[in-house]
């Protein structure tokens, strides 16, 4: 199975602050037909899932523009820009391109 | 609008036959492109892909789990449906259905796994 390493497990900021999330996965995610398969997820505490960013730097519906993802083949990063209070819970990265499809453990976003 | 919703037994026995049923609207598993997939997540914990099935009736299975699970759907009924056998305290769980692309999840249902 790919492996999804995320970094840093959790993170403690400050309302307005920037931050980034790093997800490294253990095989390129780039799928026979081009794109990357790699998508975004925001668990708010007690909610399900949420998605983020889909295909690496795809806006989900209703996301606003202070989430933006980055990167290619093994390494991906998540920004928030100007964090709000409704920001925070765990992100998760999840890859689908390759067979079964894995998460990361998550980064826990709270408040400082 | 896209919705689904889980539903399950709550609480079983070990050994026993978890069974979960997704009903879902605003989309059609008989629509070429479409599936849904189901994810648990125990307490605390991080996600776990368990099964997708697909419009056209494939099915994948996590291999960790393979033998234990069995998913299904009824396209009339706009519903996907998850068993899993033999359960042990080790199953138990918040279990999410989604619609495969993982834009839309529902609720969760808590599965308690408990003599």
């Amino acid at each position: 199975d790919v492996v999804m390493t995320q970094t840093p497990p959790s993170l403690s900021v400050a309302i307005g602050q920037s931050v980034s999330i790093s997800c490294k996965s253990s095989q390129s995610l780039v799928y026979s037909d081009g794109k990357t398969y790699l998508h975004w997820l925001l668990q708010s505490p007690g909610q399900s899932p949420k998605l983020l960013i889909y295909q690496v730097s795809n806006l989900g519906s209703g996301v606003p523009d202070r989430f933006s993802g980055t990167g290619s083949q093994k390494d991906f990063t998540l920004k928030i820009s100007r964090v709000e209070a409704e920001d925070l819970g765990v992100y998760y990265c999840v890859q689908a391109t390759h067979f079964p499809d894995t998460f990361g453990a998550g980064t826990k976003l709270e408040l400082k | 609008q896209v919705t689904l919703k889980e539903s399950g037994p709550g609480i079983l026995q070990p050994s026993q036959t978890l069974s979960l049923t997704c009903t879902f609207s605003g989309f059609s598993l008989s629509t070429y492109g479409m599936g849904v997939g189901w994810i648990r997540q125990p307490s605390g914990k991080g996600l776990e892909w368990l099964a997708n099935i697909w419009w056209d009736d494939d099915k994948y299975y996590n291999p960790s789990l393979k033998n234990r699970l069995t998913i299904s759907k009824d396209t009339s009924n706009n519903q996907a449906f998850l068993k899993i056998t033999n359960v042990d305290t080790a199953d138990t769980a918040t279990y999410y259905c989604a619609r495969i692309g993982w834009d839309y999840w529902g609720q969760g249902v808590m599965v308690t796994v408990s003599s």
